[in-house]
């Protein structure tokens, strides 16, 4: 079992729709969790960083972390076709190293 | 922009030579983290340096190793390059061990 896991993708949605990207994991001593958006040949860009069970909305991102489930999702509102990249699932253990999955590709089409 | 630096951006070397990578952290941060990123992968951990001193390592071979400078800057090097070393280096800096890791531009190696 992968540490991080994230559907590969692509998810397509249609433009204005609501993008809803989903991560797992394993050990249950994470404690952060993070989302990281990569457009292609480029470095990850940090967008949210969620570390309590509920909802953190930022704009037209919303982090949803279930502890008990094990389970981290994001939603984008109002998708953009800009908002087409990879997006990396992220969790750390207090001082530890990051552990990412390999990513959810997402498609926003016109 | 991040404000993390890396040099070069680019890099072609072959089989069995050295290569050493450089990162510049984002002003105030004083841990850098190294990351190798294979195409279509997550970025896996290589290691953490925190004011000058190795603070964890993934499951890389001696051959990678690092260090962090007074100013908090930091090299990868890694020796006898092999073609599995073809990837995406990602430096990542924070303000604290515990804080968020923000990204550099990467380094992309070519090992022929």
């Amino acid at each position: 079992q992968k540490e991080v896991e994230q559907n590969s993708g692509p998810l397509s949605v249609p433009e204005g729709a609501i993008a809803s990207l989903n991560c797992t994991y394993s050990d249950r001593g994470s404690q952060s969790f993070f989302w990281y958006r990569q457009y292609s040949g480029k470095s990850p860009e940090l967008i949210m960083f969620i570390y309590s069970n509920g909802d953190k909305e930022d704009g037209r991102f919303t982090a949803q972390l279930n502890k008990a489930s094990q389970y981290v999702s994001l939603l984008i509102r109002d998708s953009q076709p800009s908002d087409s990249a990879t997006y990396l699932c992220a969790v750390k253990r207090n001082t530890d190293k990051l552990i990412f999955g390999t990513g959810t590709r997402l498609q926003v089409f016109p | 922009e991040t404000g993390v630096t890396q040099s070069p951006t680019h890099l072609i070397k072959t089989r069995g030579q050295q290569v050493t990578l450089r990162c510049s952290s984002q002003s105030g941060h004083n841990t850098v983290s190294w990351y190798q990123q294979a195409l279509g992968q997550g970025p896996q951990f290589i290691f953490q340096y925190y004011r000058e001193e190795e603070n964890g390592r993934g499951n890389f071979p001696p051959r990678f190793s690092g260090l962090q400078f007074p100013n908090y800057s930091s090299e990868l090097n890694v020796n006898a390059l092999e073609l599995d070393d073809s990837a995406l280096y990602l430096c990542a800096s924070s303000f604290q061990l515990s804080e968020t890791q923000y990204f550099g531009p990467g380094t992309r190696l070519l090992v022929l």
